[in-house]
């Protein structure tokens, strides 16, 4: 059964650093982009990027290059987001994806909700 | 930073058939990229419900079909039931390789 598990909620203060997780397992990790996406508070889904497990090769949208970081370890089949200085505007659901060849999402991670407050 | 329109809500009775629209341009679904349509039930995580344009993963409902022309993609749902109330999302790519989501539609059983 294919299923990505990300990292639990976490509570942060402006300019704090942060590194979600997502974790793949069922299926070769090493085979399949992961995309992420926001959802802020009561709007609608927005593209961050996609990695590449295999080879790292990775995209980001223009909002969000130079704001995040996108990484992979394909040792432990684990995708990460990350911020080096959040704001409180960060706060959000962050979901990882499933990415295959056709440029859909078709399996999801449960959502990691980030809350950035002073 | 969304660049597929849809429209904000649309609603039906029970039974009935209605259809999401999701406007693009040249430079994603009119480019020969592929729509693809989400639904996220309140709470959830999204759910993939049509990919490729027109295809159905396993487990959808043949209620939900996707149709692709130009510029524009629709979702259709016929046969309308209360558990379809969601908020539905279809995606594309653009030519920067890109993923882009539209806007969004909240569907309202009546």
């Amino acid at each position: 059964e294919v299923q990505l598990v990300q990292s639990g909620a976490e509570v942060k203060k402006p300019g704090e650093s942060l590194k979600i997780s997502c974790k793949g397992s069922g299926y070769s990790f090493t085979n399949y982009w992961i995309g992420w996406v926001r959802q802020m508070p009561g709007k609608g889904l927005e593209w961050m990027g996609i990695i590449y497990p295999g080879d790292s090769d990775t995209r980001y949208s223009p909002s969000f290059q130079g704001q995040v970081t996108i990484s992979a370890d394909k040792s432990i089949n684990t995708a990460y987001l990350q911020w080096s200085s959040l704001k409180a505007s960060d706060t959000a659901m962050y979901y990882c994806a499933r990415q295959p060849l056709r440029n859909y999402l078709d399996y999801w991670g449960q959502g990691t909700l980030v809350t950035v407050s002073s | 930073q969304s660049v597929l329109t849809q429209p904000p809500s649309v609603s039906g009775a029970p039974g009935q058939r209605v259809t999401i629209s999701c406007t693009g341009s040249s430079s994603n679904i009119g480019a020969g990229y592929d729509v693809h349509w989400y639904q996220q039930l309140p709470g959830t995580a999204p759910k993939l419900l049509i990919y490729g344009n027109t295809n159905r993963p396993s487990g959808v409902p043949d209620r939900f079909s996707g149709s692709k022309s130009g510029t524009s993609a629709s979702l259709a749902i016929t046969g309308l039931q209360a558990e379809d109330e969601s908020d539905y999302y279809c995606q594309s790519y653009d030519n920067s390789l890109n993923g882009v989501f539209g806007t969004g539609t909240k569907v309202t059983v009546l």
